[in-house]
């Protein structure tokens, strides 16, 4: 079973445009994070969520407790924004993952 | 701040050997967690600990064994290596009672 459902898995896009990523879960957490992960490198959080909305620069995170229900969205995209985009739930003492959606932007 | 670090980057074992992957964070935090990532399965949580002399299992545990002796070390024992261990390893750290989570580099292990 899958506690945390992203989608889509792959995602190819033409620099500039709008992308959406999205994430569902299925158990109770006590907050959402996105993580980025360029190739062959390490993963950095991008956003943690417990409610709401943020944004940082141009990349914006939503979620949604009632319908659990995440989103990640990119504006103008940019090839350096090229990497797995994973969405990860933490409920209790774990951490649940998505199997991450692999992004690339072309120029 | 070092953040998370891990080492080593990158190893090479034969079959039934044992090795540690270290993992040492210097932000106090209570939280530790070891993963191991794989092509389309996501990150898989091992062991994790939520303070120094705690431990307990993850979703994939067979295989590891953790002991978490300070509050920054957190070290990942292979006692008898096998080919479907296999693996990037990440560890992971957070306060216990929340906030960000911060990623060591990852280890690329290969079991031959």
């Amino acid at each position: 079973k899958n506690e945390v459902e992203q989608s889509p898995q792959n995602l190819t896009a033409q620099e500039g445009e709008f992308i959406t990523i999205n994430c569902s879960y299925s158990v109770g957490i006590s907050a959402l994070h996105w993580l980025q992960q360029h190739p062959g490198g390490g993963i950095v959080s991008l956003f943690m969520l417990s409610s709401g909305k943020k944004k940082h620069g141009r990349l914006i995170a939503t979620i949604n407790i009632q319908e659990k229900h995440s989103s990640l969205h990119i504006t103008a995209s940019h090839p350096r924004d090229s990497a797995v985009y994973i969405c990860a739930v933490r409920g209790g003492n774990q951490f649940y993952f998505g199997t991450g959606t692999s992004l690339t932007v072309i120029p | 701040n070092a953040g998370v670090t891990q080492t080593p980057k990158f190893q090479v074992l034969k079959t039934g050997q044992s090795m540690t992957l270290q993992c040492a964070q210097d932000m106090n935090h209570e939280y530790m967690s070891w993963y191991r990532q794989d092509p389309g399965m996501g990150l898989r949580l091992i062991h994790y600990s939520v303070g120094a002399g705690i431990t307990d299992q993850g979703e994939v545990p067979n295989g590891y064994n953790v002991s978490r002796s300070t509050t920054e070390d957190f070290p990942l024992r292979l006692l008898s290596a096998a080919p479907s261990q296999t693996s990037v390893y990440f560890c992971a750290s957070s306060y216990q009672g929340g906030g960000d989570a911060f990623f060591g580099p990852g280890t690329r292990l290969t079991v031959l």
